[in-house]
């Protein structure tokens, strides 16, 4: 089936521990994007990159890392530095032409013990 | 980035029509007005999007004003699993890539 895996469903996370976040996608999109949602909230853009080993830091990538080896992975990883990490992660993709729709995968939720 | 702003929550009778209205007052000729909704706890599902013509799919039908600084989302026989949060987003192009600018959405029940 082609789509967007996210993994885990679910992720905890101990004080001063750094964790990884994965995201894969078999749609050959060449965009890829990682959002956060708190409670109540909309979604907040994180990182992005348009193509492999290029990101760009979106609204709020402080405490966060990504990397693009391949085109079809997007991991993030949450650092220590990142103070208020619980939260629900998504992760995106579109074909990265104007005008192309982004698609969804079904999401992380990273608690902190 | 232009805004949006939706009414946080809307009720609807199952079988009826949902209009989800939705204003963008702010936003500039190059920019598409996106819907999409999220059941709890699950990624958003894309439902239409548009940059100026009304537009229809099988899931729903864009209705965009002349001036485009509104627009209302029509589904047209509303089930009870069309219970969600609405966002109507207004996606900016960043180079190849876009930016999706999220408000709170419009939380939609539908009522048996």
């Amino acid at each position: 089936d082609g789509g967007i895996t996210q993994s885990p469903k679910y992720l905890f996370r101990k004080e001063g521990q750094n964790v990884t976040l994965s995201c894969e996608q078999n749609l050959n999109h060449d965009a890829m994007y990682w959002y956060r949602q708190d409670p109540g909230q909309g979604l907040r853009l994180i990182y992005y990159s348009q193509i492999v080993n290029d990101f760009q830091k979106g609204d709020i990538a402080e405490g966060y890392s990504v990397s693009r080896e391949k085109k079809e992975s997007f991991p993030l990883t949450v650092t220590s530095a990142q103070k208020n990490p619980t939260a629900f992660y998504l992760c995106a993709s579109s074909l990265g032409t104007p005008g192309e729709t982004q698609y969804f995968g079904p999401g992380t939720r990273l608690l902190v013990l | 980035d232009a805004k949006t702003t939706q009414p946080t929550s809307m009720d609807c009778a199952e079988g009826r029509a949902a209009n989800l209205p939705c204003n963008h007052s702010t936003i500039s000729g190059n920019e598409y007005v996106y819907w999409y909704r999220q059941i709890h706890s699950q990624g958003p599902q894309y439902i239409i999007h548009g940059l100026k013509n009304n537009e229809t799919n099988e899931m729903a039908s864009l209705i965009i004003t002349e001036d485009r600084k509104s627009s209302t989302l029509i589904l047209p026989h509303a089930t009870l699993r069309d219970t969600a949060v609405y966002y109507c987003i207004v996606r900016v192009a960043i180079g190849g890539a876009q930016k999706l600018v999220f408000g709170q959405g419009t939380r939609l029940t539908i009522n048996p």
